[in-house]
């Protein structure tokens, strides 16, 4: 079965820290894989895309990486902010119009 | 914002009820997706168009109808929906290949989406 699980489901971080969430996934055949930020009352905006060939990706302070072998992925969050409040999606697109979406990580950043 | 808009943002309706929403977007990409967002839950992908053909429909209930007048609009219409139908609904579009290409492989582009309740 073609899935995404996402942990943790949320996270209370101080502003300043960095943080890893996960997301693990069972879609085969694999295409591509996005992590998306949805702030609260909007839609989700892409923060990275990645293909299997793909280890790394980075926007700002956003780092995804890619383990296409385990099937694993992390975003990484750097000197969180404030902004950074919100829920964080991985979505896994499997060969044609294929979407997978996790359940997605609550962030909540503290001052 | 992202070029993409959806109207109305929220909508209170009954179940004996028909309405529309809306979707715009302004990036002339040619696929356009609904989507179904409840609590707790993952996204649900519902219908995709691509320049300006239904591609996709996920086993939706026949109460919501998608309509593509255009590669830049798009329409949910609704009627004698149920209580369980409240959610978020989201509008996304995408700039991809033809039909021999790989749909969605490109950014897609969210609106803020439409709060349903339906009473």
């Amino acid at each position: 079965k073609n899935q995404v699980e996402q942990s943790p489901q949320s996270l209370i971080i101080l502003e300043g820290k960095n943080c890893t969430l996960q997301c693990n996934y069972t879609v085969s055949p694999f295409s591509n894989l996005r992590w998306y930020k949805q702030d609260t009352g909007r839609g989700p905006v892409s923060l990275t895309i990645m293909t299997f060939s793909e280890n790394t990706k980075s926007n700002g302070r956003y780092t995804a990486t890619l383990d296409a072998d385990t099937k694993q992925s992390s975003l990484h969050i750097t000197a969180s902010q404030l902004s950074d409040s919100a829920s964080y999606i991985c979505v896994v697109q499997g060969w044609g119009n294929q979407f997978y979406f996790g359940t997605g990580t609550s962030l909540t950043v503290i001052p | 914002e992202t070029g993409v808009t959806q109207t109305p943002r929220h909508l209170v309706m009954g179940m004996t009820n028909k309405k529309s929403l809306k979707c715009e977007q302004h990036l002339g990409h040619n696929a356009m997706y609904w989507y179904k967002q409840s609590a707790k839950k993952p996204l649900e992908l519902m219908f995709v168009y691509n320049f300006k053909e239904q591609t996709e429909n996920n086993s939706v209930p026949s109460r919501f109808s998608p309509e593509c007048p255009n590669s830049s609009h798009l329409f949910l219409h609704l009627h004698t929906l149920q209580p369980e139908d409240s959610a978020l609904y989201l509008c996304a579009s995408s700039q991809d290949a033809g039909t021999s290409g790989r749909l969605g492989y490109n950014e897609q582009f969210f609106g803020p989406g439409t709060r349903l309740t339906v009473l």
